[in-house]
């Protein structure tokens, strides 16, 4: 199956301070990537949805200021968590869609632990 | 609001023994997914299913999607503790430009030696 990779899995950082997440596909394009929010023993929560090239689209209570989204390309989208404060510390999880997939299947990446202390 | 209702929420058995999980939705979904999620880990795609009355299986793992598209069970035979994890439906709601899953609540899955 299609790989999607994240980096870094797990980032530590301090009240305050900006953290980025990147979510790439390494053998395929994907034209559209999803960000995941994850809290324990929960399901996964859609915080916005990424189209290489254009603005991304986010879920209403998301903000879009406190959470950048940039997709540069078919392959590479990051998610830039601003000012982070505790509260933001959680399971970010990124999918990303085939181009040329018949099913529109999501791929997800592994998630990246973020602790905000 | 579409939403995929998934039951049970918590299931704990023993190794050998059979289960089902369920998803269930008063809407029409386009195709329907199941993944598996471990601790720490994102979830993993392990079925895809577009027709209705469609049935997968998977080894030990049954898929079907329901005749008119709204709901879908795994079944899992003879269970294994290498099968407990996180058990996440997702659907692809019917209709055009539609691209964002549907998430079930998700099934966690412990199969006791």
């Amino acid at each position: 199956g299609a790989v999607v990779s994240q980096h870094p899995s797990r980032v530590i950082c301090k009240s305050g301070t900006s953290v980025k997440i990147e979510c790439r596909s390494l053998d395929f394009q994907a034209t559209t990537m999803f960000w995941y929010r994850q809290f324990p023993k929960q399901s996964l929560m859609l915080m916005a949805t990424s189209n290489e090239g254009s603005k991304a689209t986010y879920e209403q209570g998301v903000e879009k200021d406190k959470f950048l989204i940039n997709h540069a390309s078919l392959t590479l989208s990051t998610l830039t968590v601003t000012s982070a404060h505790p509260e933001d510390s959680s399971f970010y999880i990124c999918s990303a869609r085939d181009k040329l997939a018949g099913w529109n299947e999501q791929f997800f990446g592994p998630g990246t632990r973020l602790t905000v202390l | 609001t579409q939403l995929l209702e998934q039951s049970p929420q918590f299931l704990s058995i023993q190794e050998g023994e059979n289960l089902t999980v369920y998803c269930n939705s008063s809407s029409v979904f386009s195709s329907l997914q199941w993944y598996r999620q471990e601790p720490g880990e994102g979830p993993v795609l392990l079925v895809t299913v577009v027709t209705g009355g469609e049935v997968k299986k998977l080894k030990r793992l049954t898929f079907q999607f329901g005749d008119a598209r709204k709901d879908s069970s795994l079944h899992i035979t003879a269970a294994q503790p290498g099968d407990t994890g996180l058990y996440l439906c997702a659907g692809l709601p019917a209709g055009p430009g539609a691209q964002k899953l549907v998430f079930g609540q998700g099934t966690r899955l412990t199969i006791n030696p």
